[in-house]
């Protein structure tokens, strides 16, 4: 069965340092989403992708995080510099054209630790 | 903003109990309406989707109902097991504008079935 795969799995690093993230969405999947989801609650939508294309980016904090889809398959979500409160796990998931009756499938997570 | 509230926020049963779990949101323009399993540490399943137009779905041990000029929704699980035990999160899609198929997360319901 195809899964969404993200690396890595887990990651510590300080303030002020650069992390990335990285997704390889279901094969087919033309929208892929970022999500973050701070311990204990529910996760919140960073950026949303319609091929390579950016459809929804409102709650992305733009000054330190970015996203791309260059080729429209797999995409980065990077953070510099990581603050404290930036500690969570980021999930990504993808559908297969980001229809509004389509279920998204979750990959496994990155869960970040700023020290 | 749309609000998604999850009640309660955790539960302890027996094995083989029926039990159920509530969610409720503040904007009844929803195009669907999802609940989610997560286990510890890792990312999110999608259970059962309803649509704004169906009343509930089933799944083997699982239904869900939604209300959707009253704002709710209940996941009923019937016989509970151990492997239940996960963490149930409950998400509504936006229907218009900028929330257009976008979901909105409760905190969930932290699940605990004992032997």
């Amino acid at each position: 069965e195809a899964e969404v795969a993200q690396s890595p799995r887990y990651k510590i690093t300080e303030k002020s340092q650069a992390v990335a993230f990285w997704c390889d969405p279901i094969s087919g999947h033309a929208t892929l989403y970022w999500y973050r989801q701070i311990l204990g609650q529910g996760p919140e939508l960073l950026v949303q992708f319609q091929d390579e294309s950016v459809v929804d980016d409102s709650q992305l904090p733009k000054d330190r995080f970015s996203a791309e889809r260059l080729k429209g398959v797999d995409s980065t979500l990077k953070i510099q510099p990581a603050e404290l409160g930036d500690s969570a796990m980021y999930l990504c998931a993808s559908s297969r054209q980001g229809a509004r009756t389509e279920t998204q499938y979750f990959g496994p997570g990155t869960r970040l630790l700023v020290l | 903003k749309q609000e998604v509230t999850q009640i309660p926020a955790a539960l302890s049963v027996p094995e083989g109990e029926n039990l159920v779990l509530n969610c409720s949101f503040t904007d009844s323009a929803i195009y669907n309406l999802q609940w989610f399993r997560q286990d510890p540490g890792k990312g999110l399943t999608s259970l059962l989707l309803i649509q704004s137009s169906q009343r509930e779905q089933t799944s083997g041990r699982l239904n869900a109902s939604l209300d959707k000029s009253s704002g709710r929704s209940t996941l009923y699980i019937a016989a509970s097991q151990p492997g239940d035990s996960a963490t149930y999160l409950c998400a509504v899609s936006g229907e218009r504008g900028s929330t257009l198929g976008r979901l909105y997360f409760g905190r969930g319901t932290q699940l605990t079935v004992w032997p």
